[in-house]
C-alpha cells in the first residue's frame, strides 16, 4: 500500500518561513492536498492539487510537488498557524485515500 | 453553506456495534460529484480513512476494516451512516464525516466537527 512520510515536528519563529515536507514514491505524479488541524477541531484543506489555495486561505500558504517530495510552505508565519498539518493523496493509482502521519508546526 | 454533523453514542461496549450518522445540511446529498466519507483519528494519532458511500449506494472501504464495516446512505433524510461491528479499544477515536470530490485527485472539502467514541466496558 502507498505511504506518505512527514516529519513529526517543525519549529519556526514568527515572521519566518516554515516548510513542511511530505514524501512518497513518485509523489510528483499525484495531486497532493494539505490539511490544517488545530487542537480539538476538524481538519480543513489549505492546499489542493499540489499548489491551489482554496478560497479564504491566505497567500502566505503555497505548495509544490516534484519527484518524491511535496512541500507546504508558510511564509511570514503567525502564532495562529500553529497546528498539525497532514498531507493526503487519492487518485486512481492510489485506490484509497492516504494521509501522511502529520507534522506539528510550533511557532516559537 | 454545506455543513456536516455527526451523531451517535459516545460510549460503546467491547464486542458491540458502533453506529454513527452524519446529517448533511445546506446542499443535496444526491449530487453526482461527491462521495460521503467516514474518517477517524485515534487519540494523539493521525487520520485514518474508513470508507465512503456514493448517493446511489455504492461503497468502498478501508481493507483493514472491511470485514466489520457497513456504510450506507439515506438520501430522503440527507444522512449517511457508519456501522462498525465487534469493536475493541483500538476503535476508540474521534470519528469525522467528510465530503470528498469524485474527480481525481480527490480531496475532503467539507468536514464535520467530529464525535468522540470511546470503547469501554
Amino acid at each position: 500500500s502507498y505511504e506518505l512520510t512527514q516529519p513529526p515536528s517543525v519549529s519556526t519563529a514568527p515572521g519566518q518561513t516554515a516548510r513542511i515536507t511530505c514524501g512518497g514514491n513518485n509523489l510528483g505524479s499525484k495531486g497532493v492536498q494539505w490539511y490544517q488541524q488545530r487542537p480539538g477541531q476538524a481538519p480543513f484543506v489549505v492546499m489542493r492539487y499540489d499548489s491551489d489555495r482554496p478560497a479564504g486561505i491566505p497567500d502566505r500558504f503555497s505548495g509544490s510537488n516534484s519527484g518524491n517530495t511535496a512541500t507546504l510552505t508558510i511564509s511570514r508565519v503567525e502564532a495562529g498557524d500553529e497546528a498539525d498539518y497532514f498531507c493526503q493523496v487519492w487518485d486512481n493509482s492510489v485506490g484509497h485515500p492516504v494521509f501522511g502521519g502529520g507534522t506539528k508546526l510550533t511557532v516559537l | 453553506q454545506v455543513q456536516l454533523q455527526e451523531s451517535g453514542p459516545g460510549l460503546v461496549r467491547p464486542s458491540q456495534t458502533l453506529s454513527l450518522t452524519c446529517t448533511v445540511s445546506g446542499d443535496s446529498i444526491s449530487r453526482n460529484t461527491f462521495y460521503w466519507n467516514w474518517i477517524r483519528q485515534s487519540p494523539g494519532k493521525g487520520l485514518e480513512w474508513i470508507g465512503y458511500v456514493y448517493y446511489r449506494g455504492t461503497t468502498d472501504y478501508n481493507p483493514s476494516l472491511k470485514s466489520r464495516l457497513t456504510v450506507s446512505v439515506d438520501t430522503s433524510k440527507r444522512q449517511f451512516s457508519l456501522q462498525l461491528t465487534s469493536v475493541t479499544a483500538a476503535d476508540t477515536a474521534v470519528y469525522f464525516c467528510a465530503r470528498s470530490t469524485v474527480i481525481t485527485p480527490r480531496y475532503f472539502d467539507i468536514w464535520g466537527r467530529g464525535t468522540l467514541v470511546t470503547v469501554t466496558s
